[in-house]
């Protein structure tokens, strides 16, 4: 199974920051990778597919990067709606799988 | 409007079974793909179990062998049978739709 690292696993940071979040992959996955955030007791929320296209409703301050092993989502201007926990996920195989997560706490 | 609507979730002994629906509307279930994923109290996302629109299923292989995955066309609605469950199955069950729509999660607790 390919199995998905993110780093950090917290992150501090304030209100206007720049946030990047990385996930590292076992195996190429080439771009299928998406990036989902969670808030506590709410379902996760896409925001990334195919590791840089936006989803409909996200605003444009989230953007993704990379392909095969590594990749990296980017918040350009930390808002107080963006702390949450935020997960990658490959779906390159039919066995998907999650990386462990990054919390965004405020600092 | 897309909704999914979760049920059958509940406290279960070990080695005993249930099953979760997740009732669609407002779309057709068999021409999507449709996966569950569950979260552990205070853990991340675990992918659970997929089925495509053709019919092909996949499982993790946590549940190879004791989940399976359905989906019945008429009621438009997705299916989990969890057999043989262990305490390490306990979590919040979601189903998604083509991982855009989620439902809000039903609690599946295994313990004596």
């Amino acid at each position: 199974d390919i199995q998905m690292t993110q780093s950090p696993s917290t992150l501090s940071a304030s209100v206007g920051d720049r946030v990047t979040i990385t996930c590292r992959a076992s195996q190429s996955i080439s771009s299928w990778l998406a990036w989902y955030q969670q808030k506590p007791g709410k379902a996760p929320k896409l925001l990334i597919y195919k590791a840089s296209s936006l989803q409909s409703g996200v605003p444009s301050r989230f953007s993704g990067s990379g392909s095969e092993t590594e990749f990296t989502l980017t918040i350009s201007s930390l808002q107080p709606d963006d702390f949450a926990t935020y997960y990658c996920q490959q779906y390159n195989t039919y066995s998907q799988t999650f990386g462990q997560g990054t919390k965004v706490e405020i600092k | 409007e897309v909704q999914l609507v979760e049920s059958g979730g509940g406290l279960i002994q070990p080695g005993g079974s249930l099953r979760l629906s997740c009732a669609a509307s407002g779309f057709t279930v068999s021409s999507n793909y449709m996966s569950w994923v569950r979260q552990a109290p205070g853990k991340g996302l675990e992918w659970v179990s997929v089925i495509y629109s053709g019919g092909s299923t996949y499982y993790a292989d946590s549940v190879k062998g004791r989940f399976t995955i359905s989906r019945d066309n008429y009621k438009n609605t997705l299916y989990l049978q969890m057999n043989s469950l262990r305490a390490e199955d306990t979590a919040v069950y979601y189903c998604a739709r083509e991982s855009v729509w989620w439902g809000q999660g039903t609690l599946v607790t295994v313990s004596s």
